[in-house]
C-alpha cells in the first residue's frame, strides 16, 4: 500500500514568503508527527497530532509556525515570513494509535534564499 | 517531555567489528523504544524496536537491550558490513502517548 507522502518534494523561497507543507499519512494512522532535520544533524521534534485530541505543540520554535490536520489524515505545516535558518529537511510521520512504529514520508527540502 | 540523550555521535569501527550505540531517556512512563536508520539522503527507517516488558531483543545481527531502572537502552550490532553505514536514531515514546522523541543520532562508518 501507499506509504507516508509529502510534498513538495523540493520547495525554494525567498526570505520572507510563506510556505505550506503538505503530509498525507498512511491511511487509518491516527498519530501524525512533524520533525525538522538540518544538514546533518538530529530529527527536532516539531509537532504531534494524535486522532482528535489536541495537538502537542511545544515544539513548534516560533510562533511562524503552525501546523493542523484536517479530518484527522492530511495535514500542512505552515511557516509564515521564512527566514534562511528554517532552511531544512521537514519530515512527516505516522503511526497506528495502538501499534508505535513510525513511517517516514521522504521529506520536503525547504531552502530560503 | 521526554529528552532522549544519545551516544555517541560519531562511531567508526573496521568491517567485521561490532558497534554499540547508547540512550537514555528521562520519562520513566517511556515503553516504547525504537531504533531508526538513516542512509544518506533517505527517510529514517525502522530497524528495530523494544518495550518496556522485555530486557532484550535480538533480529540477526542487530540486537537491543534496556535497562528500566537505569533508564538506557542500546543498540548492538555484531559482524559490521559496510553497508550499515549510516546515521542511526534511538527514541522512546508511551503507547498511550505517542509523543515519540529522538536522539540526536550516531554516525556509524564501517570501514572496509
Amino acid at each position: 500500500g501507499a506509504g507516508v507522502s509529502q510534498s513538495p518534494s523540493n520547495k525554494v523561497t525567498e526570505k520572507g514568503k510563506d510556505v505550506e507543507l503538505r503530509c498525507d499519512p498512511i491511511s487509518g494512522h491516527t498519530a501524525l508527527y512533524w520533525y525538522r532535520q538540518s544538514l546533518g544533524q538530529g530529527l527536532e521534534f516539531l509537532i504531534y497530532f494524535q486522532g482528535n485530541s489536541a495537538p502537542d505543540k511545544s515544539g513548534l520554535p516560533s510562533d511562524r509556525f503552525s501546523a493542523e490536520r484536517t479530518g484527522g489524515s492530511v495535514s500542512t505545516l505552515t511557516i509564515q515570513r521564512t527566514q534562511q535558518e528554517d532552511s531544512a529537511v521537514y519530515l512527516c510521520a505516522s503511526s497506528l494509535a495502538e501499534g508505535v512504529e513510525a513511517f517516514f514520508g521522504q521529506g520536503t527540502r525547504l531552502t530560503v534564499v | 517531555g521526554e529528552n532522549v540523550e544519545q551516544h555517541p555521535s560519531t562511531l567508526s569501527v573496521q568491517e567485521g567489528d561490532s558497534a554499540v550505540i547508547k540512550c537514555t531517556y528521562s520519562d520513566s512512563a517511556s515503553n516504547y523504544f525504537p531504533w531508526y536508520k538513516q542512509e544518506l539522503g533517505k527517510r529514517p527507517q525502522l530497524i528495530i524496536d523494544i518495550r518496556s516488558n522485555v530486557g532484550e531483543k535480538k533480529d540477526q545481527r542487530i540486537a537491543v537491550t534496556l535497562n528500566k531502572t537505569a533508564k538506557h537502552f542500546s543498540l548492538h550490532i555484531t559482524e559490521t558490513q559496510p553497508e550499515d553505514s549510516a546515521v542511526y536514531f534511538c527514541a522512546a515514546s508511551t503507547i498511550n502517548n505517542n509523543d515519540m522523541r529522538f536522539g540526536a543520532g550516531t554516525r556509524l562508518t564501517v570501514k572496509p
